[in-house]
């Protein structure tokens, strides 16, 4: 069976630091791996998405996550952040195998940029 | 293009008692989906379809029902909610049709907090 583990529950940082968000999956198949966002009292949005070739991926708002196979991670970097980039953050994979694609979705990570 | 569109925005029901989620796209996108979103769960998929007549069943569909009557439109049905059915429900679409599959972009629509008492 497929998982996707989010290590941080909350991860409090002041602005202008840097953070890493950490994402680690389980899947005995090949796999798309996406990163969500989710403001307050909004719906999810696509931050960004490894599908293949580079493993360096970047998204909007400055934020790039990058994909190791071996340890089965996909962690989401930004050198610096915003008040704005409070919101709560989703790690995704997608399943290529079977007769559609799902969506398994970790728990979720809080971002709280302090001033 | 207004997206995914979800009403209502705020419910408050009864144990027992029976409603109907309403989802809507206009991008003419094959594949819909339901989630409920718990804290500390993340999404939980509950109901799928891949077109106009075609639905099954994700990770928690007890409790509830769906229909795809045309390509619009993915409602969710809750047969007689309990409890255990307060949550926040989003609904989702994506182009399948391109062939890209699970690899496209899901749009997520602004969601529906459900409280049953």
């Amino acid at each position: 069976a497929q998982s996707v583990t989010q290590l941080d529950s909350q991860v409090p940082v002041f602005e202008e630091a840097p953070v890493e968000l950490r994402c680690n999956y389980s899947s005995s198949v090949s796999v798309y791996l996406f990163w969500y966002v989710q403001y307050p009292n909004q719906g999810l949005q696509l931050l960004l998405k490894y599908l293949s070739g580079s493993t360096l991926v970047k998204g909007i708002n400055g934020f790039e996550a990058e994909f190791n196979k071996s340890q089965t991670s996909f962690h989401l970097r930004k050198p610096s952040v915003h008040i704005s980039d409070t919101a709560e953050y989703f790690c995704a994979v997608g399943l290529l195998s079977g007769n559609t694609g799902k969506l398994i979705f970790g728990q979720g990570t809080t971002l709280q940029v302090k001033p | 293009n207004a997206g995914v569109t979800q009403t209502p925005k705020f419910q408050v029901l009864k144990t027992g008692q029976s409603m109907t989620l309403q989802c809507a796209q206009d991008m003419n996108h094959e594949y819909m989906s339901w989630y409920r979103q718990d804290p500390g769960m993340g999404l939980r998929l509950i109901h799928y379809s891949v077109g106009a007549g075609i639905t099954d069943q994700g990770e928690v569909p007890n409790g509830y029902n769906v229909s795809r009557s045309t390509t619009e439109d993915f409602p969710l049905r809750l047969l007689s909610a309990a409890p255990s059915q307060t949550s926040v429900y989003f609904c989702a679409s994506r182009n399948e049709g391109s062939g890209a599959g699970v690899s496209d972009t899901q749009y997520f629509g602004p969601g529906t907090r459900l409280t049953v008492l």
